[in-house]
């Protein structure tokens, strides 16, 4: 499988700053990257979907102004979660889509933010 | 749009006994399904996945599934379950537009 990572792993933060994760595909280009986020004892729950060069597209009741996301390049996307509040303590997963991978996505490690 | 249920939060199963984790898909384009696992604090993991080709599919840590678009379903099982079995199962699906949606998870318990 694809190797992604993410960085960082984990974070913690006072509330009201802000917090930027990246999110990289080592060994091949995505066209696409999709952001997740897991609560505790949750499923995945898609955040947005951004296309390089594009801007990302929210999935209902997500902020774009307070989460931001960059799809600069094909191996590189980051998330910057702004103004965090305690609600936003999540587990944060990437997952970055190629056309050739035949539907399957591939996850990051997902990086755990929790917010003081 | 796509969809799936994960029928049972929370499955408890002897070691050595069937594993049998359900999940059902709504579609309205033919589904690609997956199923992953995910350990605590950790990412998701690929246990298998069905593209439409075979209708059984055969994955990791000896574990499958079998697509039947008549009760559209995509059961997982194992026929022996291990105590390393024990973690976070989620069943997803991906249509169109690429974007996969998941199931609200089913935790597996290992009894010794």
């Amino acid at each position: 499988g694809a190797v992604v990572s993410q960085h960082p792993s984990w974070v913690i933060c006072k509330s009201g700053t802000s917090v930027k994760i990246e999110c990289r595909s080592l060994d091949f280009q995505a066209t696409t990257m999709f952001w997740y986020r897991q609560f505790p004892k949750q499923s995945l729950m898609l955040m947005a979907t951004s296309n390089e060069g594009s801007k990302a597209t929210y999935e209902q009741g997500v902020e774009k102004d307070k989460f931001l996301i960059n799809h600069a390049s094909l191996t590189l996307s980051t998330l910057t979660v702004t103004s965090a509040h305690p609600e936003d303590s999540s587990f944060y997963i990437c997952s970055p889509y190629e056309s050739f991978s035949y539907n399957e996505q591939f996850f990051g490690p997902g990086t755990r933010l929790t917010v003081l | 749009a796509q969809s799936v249920t994960q029928l049972g939060s929370h499955v408890s199963v002897s070691e050595g006994a069937l594993v049998l984790l359900r999940c059902n898909y709504s579609s309205s384009v033919p589904p690609y399904l997956f199923w992953y696992v995910q350990y605590p604090n950790q990412g998701l993991q690929l246990l298998l996945k069905y593209t439409s080709a075979a209708t059984l599919v055969k994955g990791i840590n000896g574990f499958e599934a079998e697509f039947k678009k008549s009760e559209t379903s995509f059961h997982l099982t194992k026929p022996s379950a291990h105590m390393s079995d024990a973690a976070e199962y989620f069943c997803a699906v991906s249509g169109g537009n690429n974007d996969m949606r998941f199931g609200a998870g089913t935790r597996l318990t290992v009894k010794p």
